[in-house]
């Protein structure tokens, strides 16, 4: 059964320091989403990406965050100056289109900042 | 914006017994409700989903109801195993590709 993958599954990083995060997400599905949950927090949206651009994006997704599909599997995240708030689990999504409800979530990466 | 509450929090049953998650949302415009399971280690696994027009939603021994009035909705679990041990959230949303917006989650876990 086809799923989304994400990679590294944990990345621990320096304040300061830029991080990527990388998702695949499935196949023929043409929406993505990056959500987030910190320890014990509720998961929450960040970002959601169409037809190469931004569709929604929340108030934690200020300009240290950037998203892009450099080619036709790839999604990333990226941060570019991690601070300590930032340490969470970080969750990629996909949905196959706007006539489906299911997002299919991927397994996480561990986010550490020190 | 929309805001949803899940309650409990924790919840331990017996094997066998049954399970009752409870959520409530706020935004009307929400007609989207799905429930995802949580295993350790893993992403968030969609088990069951219920949209607006309809009540009541069954899939064996798991059911979701929906009182659109009142705002809220439930995840009942029949018969539980060990393996249902898990976390459980529930989200809802104002469907096709819209964000979801989830609840804070409920850890179960089912003693033998």
């Amino acid at each position: 059964e086809p799923e989304v993958t994400q990679t590294p599954s944990h990345q621990v990083t320096q304040m300061g320091q830029e991080v990527i995060l990388r998702c695949v997400p499935i196949s023929n599905h043409l929406y993505f989403y990056w959500y987030r949950q910190i320890l014990g927090q509720k998961v929450e949206f960040l970002v959601s990406f169409y037809n190469n651009e931004i569709s929604e994006k929340s108030e934690i997704f200020d300009d240290q965050f950037s998203v892009e599909r450099p080619d036709g599997s790839n999604f990333t995240l990226k941060i570019r100056s991690t601070k300590l708030e930032d340490s969470a689990m970080y969750f990629c999504a996909s949905l196959r289109s706007g006539a489906s409800n299911e997002q299919f979530f991927g397994p996480g990466t561990r986010l550490t900042v020190l | 914006g929309e805001n949803v509450e899940q309650h409990p929090s924790t919840l331990s049953v017996q094997e066998g017994d049954s399970a009752v998650i409870k959520c409530t949302y706020s935004d009307s415009a929400s007609n989207y409700f799905p429930w995802y399971k949580q295993e350790l280690g893993k992403g968030p696994q969609l088990i069951i989903d219920i949209r607006s027009n309809v009540g009541e939603k069954k899939d064996q021994r798991i059911a979701v109801t929906l009182n659109k009035t009142a705002k809220h909705f439930s995840l009942h679990i029949t018969e539980t195993q060990p393996e249902d041990s898990a976390v459980y959230f529930c989200a809802a949303s104002s469907g096709g590709s819209e964000k979801l917006v989830f609840g804070k989650g409920t850890k179960l876990t089912v003693n033998p």
